[in-house]
């Protein structure tokens, strides 16, 4: 019963290094999501893709890049890591644009 | 001035009170509108869907949209310690997924 599984739980990084994030559903939706956490801001969406072979810029897409591997798996990179992208990052699922959103657990990425 | 603005708390209660969770939004094109819940160290976790204005009931948890004030709650009764958490509004239009988020409001109750 995962439902949507984030690796790493944890993370550490000195700015300028590079970090992929990934994220895999097991409930054979067609939409995932990337968002980011800060204190104060709730969650802001950074990419999202509607469906296989498709991706969008959200609201904070600078500084990332995303791909969708196949209809499962989602993964958010960071080329050259800066301070400002210490966050909480959440990936999310849906069966479709207009269905309810089911988030992971998280990863907490610390840049130094 | 962001889009949607959610009183951050924290809100401290005694067990078996009334909670009124509240979001205010500007942007008239919103349609859909969902709350969430968030435990420490956990993801959102869905509690109420609901379409345009009215109300939505699920056991304790009453969902209610004003579209004329642009303003939705969420309201918890006899609530629980368990019902401790993060509570976060959520909202969109008819033709995207884009969920745009309250900053969340902090909930403990106390027993």
């Amino acid at each position: 019963n995962a439902g949507v599984t984030q690796t790493p739980k944890f993370q550490v990084l000195k700015t300028g290094q590079s970090m992929t994030l990934q994220c895999a559903q097991d409930m054979n939706h067609n939409s995932m999501y990337w968002y980011r956490q800060d204190p104060g801001m709730g969650l802001r969406l950074i990419y999202y893709s509607a469906s296989e072979g498709t991706t969008d810029k959200g609201e904070v897409p600078n500084g990332y890049n995303v791909s969708r591997l196949n209809k499962r798996e989602f993964s958010l990179r960071l080329e050259s890591a800066a301070p400002s992208q210490t966050s909480v990052y959440f990936c999310a699922s849906s069966d479709g644009e207009s269905q309810p959103q089911h988030f992971g657990d998280g990863t907490r990425l610390s840049i130094l | 001035q962001k889009e949607v603005e959610q009183d951050p708390g924290p809100l401290s209660v005694p067990e078996g009170a009334i909670v009124s969770l509240n979001c205010t939004y500007s942007n008239s094109a919103f349609q859909y509108f969902m709350w969430y819940r968030q435990y420490s160290r956990k993801g959102p976790e869905l509690l109420m869907y609901t379409y345009s204005s009215g109300n939505k009931e699920d056991g304790r948890f009453t969902a209610q949209v004003d579209k004329s004030s642009k303003y939705i709650s969420l309201f918890i009764r006899d609530s629980q310690p368990s019902d401790s958490a993060t509570y976060l509004c959520a909202m969109r239009t008819s033709n995207t997924g884009k969920l745009i988020f309250g900053q969340g409001t902090t909930l403990q109750v106390k027993p």
